[in-house]
């Protein structure tokens, strides 16, 4: 099972909206719900931000939505931070019962 | 809290064996799937393992097939990987994580802080 694909960085400045990409095939993606995305700062563990496509874990800002159309996956963040400067993956469940993630994206804050 | 806490990390020679282990609190152990995600140095992360709230199925990535077993032992609150004929590919940052859900695979919830493993000779 290939890694999902997403874009090697994005970049905004502060309190614009940025939206990160994640495709998969019908496999993973496409045929199923359990796709979930995750901030990582340095050296730290990553942390669950959006599971089930759209839902916010307690704690999470509603800054961060997710969406899907298709076999890709979005990451939506509005009102930008300093603080929101991470990298970001985007995970899948596939048709083989695992879990898999995408390359990841570095997210500047100009 | 719910917390997760990794051990067992460390160095060892191409084709060693190393048990990592993740000791949980704060949550209902036996009531969760459990994961093992790792993160070669710089590189991405990789799902590695996951097994179900109460042991009866477990998944692996093809690369540790064979060659790793995921374990839990719910009256320890504590899950298991046993990774055998390690190879230097296999180095990585190991963390245990709860998923979201009883059955699973579905979603990293809550992380551990990592286990370091390296394979050197």
């Amino acid at each position: 099972q290939s890694a999902l694909t997403q874009p090697a960085s994005v970049s905004g400045s502060p309190g614009q909206s940025i939206t990160i990409s994640c495709t998969g095939t019908t496999s993973d993606v496409g045929g199923y719900y359990y796709v979930s995305w995750y901030q990582q700062n340095p050296g730290k563990a990553p942390k669950l931000m959006i599971y089930d496509v759209s839902n916010r874990p307690s704690g999470v800002s509603d800054r961060f939505a997710g969406s899907k159309s298709g076999n890709t996956a979005s990451l939506s963040i509005s009102g930008l931070q300093a603080e929101d400067e991470a990298d970001y993956y985007c995970s899948s469940y596939t048709s083989s019962h695992t879990l898999i993630f995408g390359g990841g994206t570095k997210l500047t804050v100009l | 809290q719910v917390q997760l806490v990794e051990s067992g990390g460390g160095v060892v020679q191409p084709g060693g064996s190393l048990r990592l282990s993740c000791a949980a609190s704060g949550f209902t152990f036996s009531s969760y799937g459990m994961h093992w995600v790792r993160q070669a140095p710089g590189k991405g992360l990789e799902g590695v393992a996951f097994i179900r709230y109460d042991g009866s199925k477990k998944y692996y990535v093809e690369s540790v097939k064979g060659r790793f077993t995921i374990s839990r032992d719910n009256s320890k609150n504590t899950l298991y990987l046993q990774m055998n004929s390690l190879r230097a590919e296999d180095t990585a940052v190991y963390y245990c994580a709860k998923d979201y859900y009883l059955d699973g695979p579905a979603a990293f919830h809550v992380w551990g802080q990592g286990t370091m493993v390296t394979v050197s000779s």
